[in-house]
């Protein structure tokens, strides 16, 4: 079946530091999806990418979408405090298929 | 944006009984809502899929008998553990999708389930 990698495991930066965390299917994806669970918490909609090479912004965060809609990124600029949790990708229509996830963690 | 609630947020309970959990679309209808599980620094696993008005749908290796589904309405979808053991702990999370569209899925807040 379709597998979604994703890496890092785990991330740890210095406050001001930029970030990423990469995701790889194994299969071609009608669209990705990236998410954030703070600890503790449930994971909340970032951002979703249909277009074959697609790059969205959100203020100080840039999803990616691949070429060969095979792979994503996200990367935060100038990560903040509130930055903190983990991220995860997952891909497909309806049933969703989670990357591992990148757990952040920040040195204020 | 849609609001999806569960219900309870935490429960403890001794080896052997069942624990529903209960998961809610409060502004919006959804005929299909997702059942998935958390283990501790885990990603989240799609258990299930609750259908309104017809039989859930198992992933590969969730045991449809103790893992019981119903989609009572277009709001509502519960999940029973049934003779619950310490290896069904884990976080509960249910999911709904988004009516713009489809393909985002609303989580519900979930249910942290310790079996002693």
């Amino acid at each position: 079946g379709q597998q979604v990698m994703q890496i890092p495991q785990y991330q740890h930066v210095q406050e001001g530091e930029d970030f990423t965390t990469y995701c790889n299917s194994s299969t071609t994806l009608s669209n990705i999806q990236w998410y954030k669970q703070r600890p503790g918490g449930h994971p909340v909609f970032l951002i979703q990418l249909v277009k074959s090479g697609e790059v969205k912004k959100q203020k100080r965060l840039t999803f990616q979408f691949g070429e060969a809609k095979k792979n994503s990124s996200l990367h935060i600029t100038a990560t903040q405090t509130t930055d903190v949790g983990t991220y995860f990708c997952a891909g497909g229509a309806q049933k969703l298929v989670f990357g591992q996830g990148t757990r952040l963690t920040i040195n204020p | 944006g849609a609001v999806v609630s569960q219900h309870p947020s935490r429960v403890i309970c001794k080896s052997g009984t069942s624990v529903k959990i209960e998961c809610r679309s409060l502004d919006f209808q959804a005929t299909t809502m997702f059942w998935y599980r958390q283990f501790p620094k885990q990603s989240l696993m799609l258990m299930a899929t609750s259908n309104e008005g017809s039989k859930a749908t198992y992933e590969q290796g969730v045991e449809k008998d103790k893992f019981l589904i119903n989609h009572a309405s277009l709001t509502l979808s519960t999940l029973t553990v049934t003779s619950a053991h310490p290896e069904d702990s884990s976080f509960y999370i249910c999911s709904a999708p988004g009516t713009a569209s489809t393909d985002t899925q609303y989580f519900g807040p979930g249910t942290r389930l310790t079996v002693l």
